[in-house]
């Protein structure tokens, strides 16, 4: 069946850098949107970015926009967010999932915390 | 941009009840962008309808959902323990803030 598992996260300090992945299977990756939803300890669902099956179009939420880079690597199956200049704001748990207009499946998310 | 409002934040029902599910969007959009999600504590969010009405793969029959324009609906008909949760509706790139169900 559809599978997404993330990786990648962890503590890292304010202006800090971290790079999740998010490993695809049971369905033609590259046949497919990908997006990056985050959210916050107790809070609600934030999309973050998301990005055209090649890969030529990307779009961010403003509040990340400069800061996060999506990406993607059809033929590893795989799709990656690059987080630099971390504030403690952006400490989340980080969900990939696949997107038609909505987003299913989700992965399990991993969670990122931003502090000194 | 496009808000999207739930309500209730909170709605506290028991076992058996049906429940209703409200989320308003600041301006009229196409059925064919609205779902809905539910996520259990601990859990990622799991897709139970699309285009407004259509349940996703597995999800069982209590669910329904409804509306237009500015208006949709999710309804459980006969709520059973696994459905206390956390409901979100979604639009494009914007969600609810959620609607929590907890048990009365």
């Amino acid at each position: 069946q559809e599978q997404l598992v993330e990786s990648g996260g962890g503590l890292v300090k304010p202006g800090g850098s971290l790079r999740l992945s998010c490993a695809a299977s049971g369905f033609t990756f590259g046949d497919y949107y990908m997006g990056w939803i985050r959210q916050a300890p107790g809070k609600g669902l934030e999309w973050v970015s998301y990005i055209s099956s090649s890969g030529s179009s990307i779009y961010y939420a403003d509040s990340v926009k400069g800061r996060f880079t999506i990406s993607r690597d059809n033929a590893k199956n795989s799709l990656y967010l690059q987080m630099n200049s971390l504030r403690a704001e952006d400490t989340a748990v980080y969900y990939c999932a696949k997107m038609a207009i909505w987003f299913d499946p989700w992965g399990q998310g991993t969670l990122v915390t931003v502090s000194s | 941009e496009i808000v999207l409002t739930q309500s209730p934040g909170t709605l506290s029902l028991s076992p058996g009840e049906r429940a209703t599910l409200s989320c308003r969007a600041s301006q009229s959009l196409s059925s064919d962008y609205l779902a809905w999600y539910q996520q259990k504590p601990g859990q990622a969010p799991r897709l139970l309808i699309y285009g407004a009405s259509s349940r996703a793969t597995g999800i069982p029959d209590r669910f329904s959902a409804s509306g237009s324009g500015t208006d949709f609906t999710l309804t459980i008909s006969r709520l059973e323990p696994e459905d206390f949760a956390v409901y979100y509706c979604q639009q494009r790139v914007t969600f609810g803030g959620g609607t929590k169900m907890e048990i009365k």
